[in-house]
Parts: C-alpha cells; structure tokens; sequence
C-alpha cells in the first residue's frame, strides 16, 4: 500500500525566506504527483503535477521536483509571502484509484 | 473550481438518516472521486468511477454507497448516516490518455461540509 509522508508538519518562516517542503513516498511505480495548496475551510487548488518521466515543474516562485526511484519530491518557494500561508498537500497517482495524499505542511509566513 | 461543482455546500442530518450529495462536472472526465477529509487522517478515498456504471471501493467505502448514471453525474450516498461520518467530503475529476496511460492532474471540487447530529 502506498504511503506519503510530508515533512515537516508545520512551519513558520519569516516574508521574504526560500523555503523547501519535503515529500516521500513509499512505492515509485507512481504515474504522476500532484502538490495541491489548501486554505483553511476552502477546497484543493492544484500548483504543480509532474509526470512520472519528468524531473521537474515550475511555476512563477514554484518549482517542484521529482526523483522516483529514491521516492522522493521537493517544493521549493522562492521569496515567500504572507500570501503564501496555506496547507500545501503532495499526492501521487498509482493508476485509476486515484490520488494518494500526504497530511500537508501547515506553512505560517511571517509579515 | 470551474467545471465542477458539489452540492450541497453546508448540510446538517440526524443520526440514521439517508443522505446524498452530488458531484457534476462539466468537463466530460472519465474518471470521478469522492474523498472525506478528516483532522488526523488526512484525505482519503471513498469511491471512484472509471465511467457510467463503472464504480469500485477505495479505503473507506464502509457505510457508503455512490452512483454514476451520466458521465457529468456522481452521487455520493451515506446510506444511514452516523457520527463518525461526520467529514468535509470532496469530489475529484481526472482523464488519462487513451493508450498509454498517463493521467492529467486532478480537479477537486470546493467540498460539502457534513455534520450528523
């Protein structure tokens, strides 16, 4: 059974820090993941999805990364904002059903 | 998020009653998802569809049931809701590439927040 661990849990930094949060996953035979930000009593909005054969997916200040056979990916904040406080949730794709999630970092940015 | 919609937003129910909520989408997606998200657990996977018709269990089907009678249409069922059902439930669209199997990204809805009395 896959499993998705994210460290850490929780994480306070002040404006303006690069920060990285960490994503692992058990099983590499993954087709795809997916880092999703969730705001407090709000839905998923989907940042970045990197499929299997790529290394990497940036979007403005994000980049993910995506090394499947150590199981492991990153996401990189540059220049962060207190905008940016949020859940960030690292799922991955098995095939068909569906997503498996972490439990996200709970991100503070410090104005 | 556009191209999907889940209603209702807010609902209340008593212990032991039916209840259904509905996912549509517009996206015309092959593949539909229902999660509940739950403090401590995370998200996790109820049911999902491969087509009309087409349904199968995920971690925790116990006590729900779900139907897809038209591609834009997934219904989630709670068939004699209990406290423990209590739960911010999610619906989920995605597509893979006929043929080789990569899957796009995944679409969630902006959820239905459930509380069983």
């Amino acid at each position: 059974k896959q499993e998705v661990t994210q460290i850490p849990a929780a994480l306070s930094v002040p404006e303006g820090e690069n920060l990285v949060l960490n994503c692992s996953f058990t099983d590499s035979a993954i087709y795809n993941l997916q880092w999703f930000r969730q705001d407090p009593g709000k839905g998923l909005t989907s940042l970045l999805l990197i499929q299997s054969s790529q290394r990497e997916q940036t979007s403005g200040r994000l980049n993910a990364s995506l090394d499947k056979s150590s199981g492991r990916s990153t996401l990189y904040i540059a220049a962060s904002q207190p905008g940016d406080s949020a859940t960030y949730l690292c799922a991955v794709v098995g095939g068909a059903d569906g997503l498996t999630f972490g439990k996200g970092t709970h991100l503070i940015i410090q104005p | 998020d556009a191209g999907i919609t889940q209603s209702p937003r807010h609902k209340v129910t008593e212990t032991g009653t039916p209840v259904t909520l509905r996912c549509h989408q517009t996206e015309n997606h092959r593949y539909m998802y229902w999660y509940r998200q739950d403090p401590g657990h995370g998200l996790r996977l109820i049911h999902y569809s491969y087509g009309v018709k087409d349904t199968d269990k995920g971690e925790v089907s116990d006590g729900y049931s779900v139907s897809r009678s038209k591609t834009e249409d997934f219904l989630l069922t709670l068939e004699s809701a209990t406290s423990s059902q209590t739960s911010v439930y999610f619906c989920a669209i995605s597509e893979a590439r006929i043929g080789t199997g990569a899957y796009y990204g995944y679409t969630f809805g902006s959820g239905t927040r459930l509380t069983v009395v």
